[in-house]
């Protein structure tokens, strides 16, 4: 069973407030990463990690930024939030590679935090 | 570059219905496939997957096939329930990251 944690569940603030939305996996995966979730449903990979100290851009250009000090802990800040911003942002972690084999790259999801900025 | 075509919803469905939400990919090498599930609220769930050509993945009763020669990953299932309502999507991986279709919300009604 997976264990991967997102909080706030949800967020409503003003714009150009600082916020940041927490991940924590209680798994030791090395790999995280940052999804922006539209109201279409589609998904964007806007940040990942291998592991700690490494941060890199996704797919999706995102205003947001992220650090990794710690293994378990993977957060995302936006130092000041607009309305284009609201969202949903899904955190995930994926397993290590077998040992010698592929990584499947299955990925574990959080809940989700769904942010409105008015 | 990768990329994942989904069948696009919304789809709406009696119970007892099979149900049948089409995939096909593009990728180059030879991909691990994925059919994730999202519940109302909640985040993704990994439903099943296939690792290679011909394999089958099941679960919960859906079930999917990895076909390299129609690059496809339909997922199907016999008899669907009202409990079956959500968002699926499909994925691939052939690096370290997964390329998503663009969901397909399934709606099943008594």
């Amino acid at each position: 069973e997976a264990d991967i944690y997102q909080t706030p569940r949800y967020l409503v603030i003003g714009t150009g407030k600082k916020i940041t939305l927490e991940c924590s996996q209680t798994m030791g995966h090395d790999k995280m990463y940052w999804y922006q979730q539209d109201p279409g449903m589609e998904l964007h990979l806007i940040h990942y990690s291998y592991g700690v100290n490494s941060t890199e851009k996704g797919d999706l250009s995102s205003e947001s930024t992220v650090s990794r000090i710690r293994t378990e802990h993977f957060p995302l800040t936006l130092e000041s939030a607009r309305p284009s911003h609201t969202s949903q942002y899904l955190c995930a972690s994926s397993i290590p590679p077998k040992a010698g084999g592929l990584s499947y790259n299955e990925q574990f999801f959080g809940p989700g935090t769904r942010l409105t900025v008015l | 570059g990768n990329s994942v075509t989904q069948m696009e919803g919304p789809v709406t469905l009696s119970e007892e219905a099979f149900l049948t939400i089409n995939c096909t990919y593009t990728a180059t090498g030879y991909p691990s496939l994925f059919w994730y599930v999202q519940y109302p609220g909640e985040g993704l769930q990994l439903l099943l997957k296939a690792t290679k050509a011909d394999d089958k993945g099941s679960n919960k009763g859906f079930e999917a096939t990895y076909r390299k020669e129609t690059t496809s990953f339909h997922l199907e299932k016999g008899s669907v329930q009202v409990s079956d309502s959500a968002v699926y999507f499909c994925a691939l991986t052939g690096n370290e990251k997964l390329t998503f279709g663009t969901g397909t919300r399934l709606t099943i009604i008594p």
